[in-house]
């Protein structure tokens, strides 16, 4: 069955860092998202993309914040300066039609 | 309140029990989706209705939507240990849209 794979698993970091969490969607999809989760919180949208380009995104998904396809099949999100907020689990998800598969997310620790 | 609101929070049930869930939200939508999420993991889609549904089934699960109340209910029969996770309806406003997620209900299987 087709999923969606995402690396790495944990990552921690220091404040201030730039980290990249990488996803490879399902290869005939055709809306990409990222997700968050702070640890006991609910699922929080942050950006969507489509067509090569940012379709939707949150108001969480500030200057910090950056998604890239760089060759078609993956997708990043990247972080440029972490703070210690930004701890979280971040899904990415792909869609189409109406299902979105869910990879099974980045923890990221900000220390 | 939020988009998307599950009561109850926690539920505590013995196996073979059935588990009722119920989600509220405020926009008009497309489609309302329950996901399952074991602790620190990744997302599972469960079932999907679509704004002009009414009921569906699959499996021991059975959905019901009421678009005049703006609500949902998740039932799952015949309850089991393996259920144990936190139960999350998530909404999309129009097709490709960023989904909504609830806060969630915390479900407990008791062998």
């Amino acid at each position: 069955e087709p999923e969606v794979t995402q690396t790495p698993s944990h990552q921690v970091t220091q404040m201030g860092q730039e980290v990249i969490l990488r996803c490879v969607p399902i290869s005939n999809h055709l809306y990409f998202y990222w997700y968050r989760q702070i640890l006991g919180q609910k699922v929080e949208f942050l950006v969507s993309f489509y067509n090569n380009e940012i379709s939707e995104k949150s108001e969480i998904f500030d200057d910090q914040f950056s998604v890239e396809r760089p060759d078609g099949s993956n997708f990043t999100l990247k972080i440029r300066s972490t703070k210690l907020e930004d701890s979280a689990m971040y899904f990415c998800a792909s869609l189409v039609y109406t299902e979105a598969f869910f990879g099974q997310g980045t923890r990221l620790t900000v220390v | 309140s939020q988009q998307g609101e599950e009561d109850p929070q926690a539920l505590s049930i013995q196996e073979g029990e059935n588990a009722t869930m119920n989600c509220s939200y405020k926009t008009s939508i497309n489609n309302l989706q329950w996901y399952r999420q074991n602790s620190g993991r990744g997302l599972v889609h469960l079932i999907l209705i679509r704004s002009n549904e009414r009921e569906k089934h699959s499996g021991r699960l059975r959905v019901t939507l009421d678009t005049s109340k703006k609500s949902s209910s998740l039932l799952i029969t015949a309850s089991r240990a393996a259920d144990t996770a936190s139960y999350f309806c998530a909404t999309e406003e129009t097709s490709g849209s960023r989904l909504t997620f609830g806060e969630g209900t915390q479900l407990t299987v008791n062998p």
